[in-house]
């Protein structure tokens, strides 16, 4: 069974611009997570996919959202990008929503802002 | 709030030797703990879980960990280290309020020849 994928492994942007990060979870699992990864703060709760909807939401500013599509393929989107954004963005995804299940995490998406 | 202490930041230890990697937890019920691992530019792989019953957990890699609700605590523990096992070693325990996990500040560990 394939692991959680995560697009593109890299990315370099600029301050004031937007991204767009993709996970494809494990076939079956329709519960997906986010975390930040940074080496201040550690790793961070982003939200939470299932079933198309945000179920679980952390303590970060509107700028970051994300989506889950029919397929519990997921999106999370960062507008006006911000230098303390850079960081390793880490998506997880679970047979069930809201825990009582291990969390599979993907590769991450290494995201630098200049 | 939920909150999860690895007191050692960073611990070197030789090859062959045992170790152990403290995990302290702040959790009004019964938790949900785990252990993950990271090497450099990977993600997380689970190490091994705690959800109920037996309070010593065995994981991969010849791993296990023992939870002790009256020291609040998870020490994750290997009777001997390979110098494969050097990566950073994440506590974590799932808030009850779904899907969310809290975790440690991590501990990096290093292993001599």
């Amino acid at each position: 069974k394939a692991g959680v994928t995560q697009t593109p492994r890299y990315l370099i942007k600029t301050r004031g611009q937007q991204v767009t990060l993709s996970c494809s979870p494990i076939s079956g699992h329709r519960s997906v997570s986010w975390y930040q990864q940074t080496p201040g703060q550690g790793l961070q709760f982003l939200f939470e996919y299932f079933s198309e909807t945000q179920r679980n939401k952390g303590n970060f500013p509107g700028r970051f959202s994300g989506r889950q599509f029919s397929n519990s393929r997921s999106e999370m989107n960062v507008s006006t990008l911000e230098l303390g954004d850079s960081a390793l963005y880490l998506c997880a995804s679970s047979f069930r929503q809201g825990g009582g299940d291990e969390q599979f995490f993907g590769p991450g998406t290494r995201l630098t802002v200049l | 709030a939920q909150s999860v202490t690895q007191p050692d930041i960073h611990i070197t230890v030789s090859e062959g030797a045992s170790l152990e990697l403290r995990c302290n937890y702040s959790y009004g019920a019964t938790p949900y703990l785990f252990w993950y691992v990271q090497s450099p530019g990977q993600g997380l792989q689970l190490l091994l879980k705690y959800f109920s019953g037996d309070t010593l957990v065995q994981g991969i890699k010849g791993f296990e960990a023992e939870f002790k609700r009256s020291q609040s605590s998870f020490n994750l523990r290997k009777p001997s280290v390979h110098w494969s096992d050097a990566a950073e070693y994440f506590c974590a325990v799932l808030n009850g309020q779904g899907g969310k996990l809290i975790f440690g500040q991590g501990t990096e560990l290093s292993v001599k020849p």
